[in-house]
């Protein structure tokens, strides 16, 4: 069974420092990882994504996500926190479920709060 | 175009009672799911669906029906409400049901109480 987990239910950041978002995950195969963001009362947005190559990725306003086969991390970074990021943030990954179905499981969700 | 559009956006239910919560997206998606999202508990798969008249149950299908019969509609029905139903549901939707892997768009949610 495929697993995502978010250690920590919130990060606080000062504007302007960088921030990151921890996610570990555990799947079967090659995993495709995800990065949503969900701003109050609304549904979630997409961020970024992992696939395969690259290590490093670049998303939507200015975040990025660095890949770690070996420590199964798919962490959320960005390098100057603004006020407008608080948000709660979502990892996710999607595999092949029964039947050859994809499948996708979400983590429960971090805090971001970035203090002015 | 609209997108992942759901209605009704707040409901309250008596326990029992039955109600649909009704999805429809308009970007010619063949897979769709249900998610229900609770505090600390994160979203959780209800049931999805990779094209039209096929249907697979996620992680809490208890308690939940759904059906595909056109590739825009997937309507997700409470046969009789319990207070543990109350939560926000989310409806997504993404380009296809191979192992590409495609991000799933969001509709705005609906919020249900059962009293």
């Amino acid at each position: 069974a495929q697993s995502v987990a978010q250690p920590e239910d919130q990060v606080n950041v000062a504007e302007g420092n960088p921030l990151t978002v921890k996610c570990t995950y555990s799947v079967s195969g090659n995993p495709y990882l995800f990065w949503y963001v969900q701003y109050p009362n609304r549904g979630l947005q997409f961020l970024l994504k992992y696939i395969t190559g690259d290590n490093l990725v670049k998303g939507s306003y200015g975040f990025e996500a660095e890949f770690n086969k070996s420590q199964t991390s798919f962490h959320l970074k960005k390098p100057s926190a603004l006020v407008s990021d608080s948000a709660l943030y979502f990892c996710a990954v999607r595999a092949l479920g029964g039947g050859g179905y994809q499948k996708v499981t979400f983590g429960t969700g971090t805090k971001l709060q970035v203090i002015p | 175009n609209a997108g992942v559009t759901q209605t009704p956006k707040f409901q309250v239910l008596k326990t029992g009672q039955s109600m649909t919560l009704q999805c429809a997206q308009d970007m010619n998606h063949e897979y769709m799911s249900w998610y229900r999202q609770d505090p600390g508990m994160g979203l959780r798969l209800i049931h999805y669906s990779v094209g039209a008249g096929i249907t697979d149950q996620g992680e809490v299908p208890n308690g939940y029906n759904v059906s595909r019969s056109t590739t825009e509609d997937f309507p997700l029905r409470l046969l009789s409400a319990a207070p543990s139903q109350t939560s926000v549901y989310f409806c997504a939707s993404s380009p296809s049901r191979d192992r590409g892997p495609h991000e799933q768009y969001f509709g705005p949610g609906t919020r249900l109480t059962v009293t």
